[in-house]
């Protein structure tokens, strides 16, 4: 069955220091990978997505994430961490006929002045 | 444009009693899902309607779960007989057809007392 592991419950990071949240995945078949934000009380806002192609993929809000097959992973990374960011962050894989999103447990982010 | 809505925003409720949470998708988008998110499961898919086409329940948990989408468009996600373990927050998604994007509400927070 396909699952997506996101092995950091919580990560602290001070503002303006880098940030690499973990993904890994599994999944028999080229994944649809997909990072979503959550804010306090709200709901999903992707911030980007990889379906196939460069590896590299670039979202909004600065962020950007690699895709790297040999390790099953899709890191999430942001060069510069702003106090803003402090949320909730999942990733998710798309599986089934229908699409479904097969989420991780996601990882909190906090930012320190 | 507007996005995905939900009502209501929060919902309390005896145990025991059903209960009726509302979803409007985005304008002609022609999928639809449900996903729960609760502290001990994390964010999981409950249920996925796509056009006229018989919805994928794969997802429910109980029989007290049942969901419609009337007219291809607002679907209701009614649970009977509240448990307490049903107490979460009920997302819904929309998305168009092969997209892989969904698109999610702010949510219903549920508890059940």
């Amino acid at each position: 069955a396909q699952s997506v592991t996101q092995p950091d419950i919580h990560i602290t990071v001070s503002e303006g220091a880098s940030l690499e949240l973990r993904c890994n995945y599994s999944y028999g078949a080229t994944p649809y990978l997909f990072w979503y934000v959550q804010s306090p009380g709200q709901g999903l806002q992707l911030l980007l997505k990889y379906f196939s192609g460069d590896t590299l993929v670039q979202g909004i809000k600065g962020f950007e994430a690699e895709f790297k097959r040999s390790q099953s992973s899709f890191n999430l990374r942001k060069p510069s961490v702003h106090w803003s960011d402090a949320a909730e962050y999942f990733c998710a894989v798309l599986r089934g006929a229908g699409n479904m999103l097969t989420f991780g447990g996601g990882t909190r982010l906090m930012v320190k002045p | 444009g507007a996005g995905v809505s939900q009502s209501p925003s929060n919902k309390v409720t005896e145990k025991g009693k059903d209960v009726e949470l509302r979803c409007d998708p985005i304008s002609g988008h022609t999928a639809l899902y449900w996903y729960r998110q609760s502290l001990g499961q994390g964010l999981e898919f409950l249920i996925y309607f796509q056009g006229n086409s018989a919805p994928d329940k794969s997802g429910l948990p109980s029989d007290r779960f049942s969901a419609e989408r009337t007219g291809g468009s607002v679907s209701t996600l009614t649970i009977q007989r509240t448990q307490q373990e049903d107490s979460a927050v009920y997302l819904c998604a929309s998305s168009l057809v092969g997209a892989g994007e969904q698109f999610f509400g702010p949510g219903t927070r549920l508890t059940v007392l």
